[in-house]
């Protein structure tokens, strides 16, 4: 069966401080890999999503950017972080191809991120 | 392009009552329906899909939702509710062949013992 990790769970970084949160997905090949941030109060945003290596789509232009070194990798990344980058962020994936059930994703446990 | 609306950002329900949480979406072409679950610092959880066929449609935990074309809306609903059903509900639209999905701001379901 497939499964979906994100590390770290946690995390509390400075104002202007990197960053880099990590999705790896297991049990299935090629994938279509998305990020999305949650803040407080709010509904589901896509930042990225991805459908093969090294092919990242932007969703809204921001202080992030993302990664897809290997298949089943995708990455978070900001070289500083702002205030406002305080969130929940969730990475999903589903099946690669179109139509059908494929497009329900499946989320993983998130990272809560606090920029202090 | 689609949209979702969730008017409802929280409903106070009493133990074993039934309830009913509102999804109305707009878009110009046919469209695939979700509704996910999400526990509180966990990530989502599928509830439900519509994808075609019958309008009804029933998921997990004993929820249930319908699709209305008329209405463009997508109802999800509960007939008698448990306090570990205390989390937060998301309605999702897609189209067909584009497989991003578009999400409402939620609904806080709070159970009152």
């Amino acid at each position: 069966s497939q499964t979906i990790h994100q590390w770290p769970a946690t995390l509390v970084q400075p104002v202007g401080s990197p960053l880099s949160l990590e999705c790896t997905v297991e049990g299935t090949s090629n994938p279509n890999l998305y990020w999305y941030r949650q803040a407080a109060g709010r509904g589901l945003q896509l930042l990225f999503y991805s459908v093969g290596i090294g092919q990242i789509s932007s969703e809204v232009p921001q202080n992030l950017s993302a990664s897809r070194p290997q298949d089943r990798q995708f990455i978070l990344s900001s070289k500083k972080l702002l205030l406002s980058d305080s969130g929940f962020y969730l990475c999903a994936w589903n099946p690669g191809g179109s139509g059908g059930s494929y497009n329900e994703q499946f989320f993983g446990p998130g990272t809560r991120l606090t920029v202090l | 392009a689609q949209s979702v609306t969730q008017l409802d950002s929280q409903v106070p329900v009493f133990e074993e009552a039934p309830v009913e949480l509102r999804c109305n979406y707009s878009s110009s072409v046919s469209v695939y329906l979700f509704w996910y679950v999400q526990y509180p610092n966990q990530g989502l959880q599928l509830l439900l899909k519509y994808l075609s066929g019958s309008t009804l449609v029933k998921g997990i935990n004993g929820f249930e939702a319908e699709f209305n074309k008329s209405q463009t809306s997508f109802h999800l609903r509960k007939p008698s509710v448990h306090i570990s059903d205390t989390a937060e509900y998301f309605c999702a639209v897609s189209l067909f062949g584009n497989e991003k999905l578009t999400f409402g701001t939620g609904t806080r379901l709070t159970i009152i013992p």
